[in-house]
């Protein structure tokens, strides 16, 4: 098991073009979460999937984010009509989902930088 | 809504030497999770700790131990014999038992192990 994996680790796009982000969990993990972390802040709650069905998101998803899990496996994050204030570091996590153990796995993230 | 608040932007300790960092809460939950977590630079975010809310002993994993005061909804990190490696930012984060089980980040605190 290799732990969660994201793809890319880097994204540099103007402002308005769409970009659509990847992550891979842990193996079996029923739970993936998407995080949001700007510069000197902690990250913050985007979006919650258990299995292949989107459960909660945050009001800082607007309507141009759009979140997919379509297998229950990986999961993509795609921003439409990108801002510069969409510029961040987007942390993807996995969790078993079993009650027994919650720890949230994180990837490495995707850093964004829109110009 | 919960809130996590970390009031030492910065620390720095000494090699070898013991540092605490601090952090609170505000909650209306009773049956929670609370966590340290790590995020060397530029690597990504790492499970230092986690503390059961309903368990009255603190947690311990080998250098790194918490004082937790439920009461006063406090979550302080110990890190003991402090070494080059712990050179870090580190997050206290809030997770509610039940629902999306969301973690709710503080700002982080900026730990320096000089040499």
């Amino acid at each position: 098991d290799t732990g969660v994996s994201q793809d890319p680790r880097h994204k540099i796009t103007k402002r308005g073009q769409n970009v659509t982000f990847r992550c891979d969990p842990i193996s079996e993990h029923n739970r993936l979460y998407w995080y949001r972390q700007t510069l000197g802040q902690g990250p913050e709650f985007l979006t919650y999937f258990q299995n292949e069905a989107q459960l909660e998101k945050s009001r800082l998803l607007s309507d141009r984010f759009s979140a997919e899990r379509p297998k229950g496996s990986f999961s993509t994050l795609e921003i439409q009509r990108t801002e510069q204030g969409d510029s961040a570091m987007y942390l993807c996590a996995s969790s078993p989902g079993t009650k027994k153990q919650e720890t949230q796995y994180f990837g490495p993230g995707t850093r964004l930088l829109v110009l | 809504a919960q809130t996590v608040t970390q009031s030492q932007p910065e620390m720095s300790v000494q090699e070898a030497e013991t540092v605490t960092l601090s952090c609170t809460y505000d909650t209306s939950e009773n049956n929670y999770y609370l966590f340290w977590y790590k995020q060397p630079p530029s690597r990504q975010m790492i499970l230092v700790i986690r503390q059961e809310a309903y368990k009255q002993q603190n947690a311990t994993e080998n250098r790194f131990s918490v004082n937790f005061q439920k009461a006063a909804k406090s979550f302080s990190l110990k890190i003991s014999d402090s070494q080059l490696g712990d050179t870090a930012m580190y997050f206290c984060a809030f997770e509610a038992r039940g629902g999306s089980e969301k973690l709710v980040f503080g700002k982080g605190t900026k730990l320096t192990v000089n040499p």
